[in-house]
């Protein structure tokens, strides 16, 4: 079966700008959850989302937004962009019932954000 | 709070070599603990869980909630190995990582 797919790629933005990245799961999985990853810090929890509702969020602030759609599909959202949100944003699918306790989490390749 | 501890930053060993990744967690809730494994250029991925109890490429982990650890182990490292390793905690829908050991195995 196709696994997590992310779009774009690679993205390059100006301070001050906004961009929206897109994670289409594994069909029948219906959590998505999302992660910023930085050499100094690792990976970060930003939210996750099951059946288009957001059951938990991390410590960032509100610049950072996401929502997931009837097909599961999700898109997480960064304003006002500072150049310390560069980063590789990684999407990650589970079946998530029950929430993700002992669930296989399945990532996506990423989209690399450079903020200049 | 869900928080996990990964040591070592740079770990090097020589093919044949004895593996161990340090991981300890604090969560006040019970632990679901995994590993996730990340190869140059592949997508991370799940290696092994704690409640699986078996093992996968030849490691193996332990649950010791005395210790508060889950530490990795292989007792003959593989070239193919080379990866980077993360040790996380499944807890109110989140998974809490550590900051990743990143594993080099010398020919």
């Amino acid at each position: 079966k196709a696994g997590v797919t992310q779009t774009p790629r690679y993205l390059i933005k100006t301070r001050g700008q906004q961009v929206t990245l897109s994670c289409s799961p594994i069909s029948g999985h219906r959590s998505v959850s999302w992660y910023q990853q930085t050499p100094g810090q690792g990976l970060q929890f930003l939210f996750e989302y099951f059946s288009e509702t957001q059951r938990n969020k991390g410590n960032f602030p509100g610049r950072f937004s996401g929502r997931q759609f009837s097909n599961s599909r999700s898109e997480m959202n960064v304003s006002t962009l500072e150049l310390g949100d560069s980063a590789l944003y990684l999407c990650a699918s589970s079946w998530g019932q029950g929430g993700l306790t002992n669930t296989e989490a399945f990532f996506g390749q990423g989209t690399r954000l450079t903020v200049v | 709070a869900q928080r996990v501890t990964q040591p070592e930053k740079l770990l090097s060993v020589f093919k044949g070599a004895p593996v161990e990744l340090k991981c300890n967690y604090s969560y006040s809730g019970s632990p679901e603990l995994f590993w996730y494994v990340q190869y140059s250029r592949q997508r991370l991925q799940l290696l092994l869980r704690h409640i699986s109890r078996e093992s996968i490429k030849g490691f193996t982990a332990d649950l010791n909630k005395g210790e508060t650890s889950f530490h990795l182990k292989k007792p003959f490292a593989q070239e193919e190995d080379s990866a980077m390793y993360y040790c996380a905690l499944s807890g109110n829908n989140r998974l809490a990582f550590g900051k990743g050991n990143q594993v080099v195995v010398i020919p």
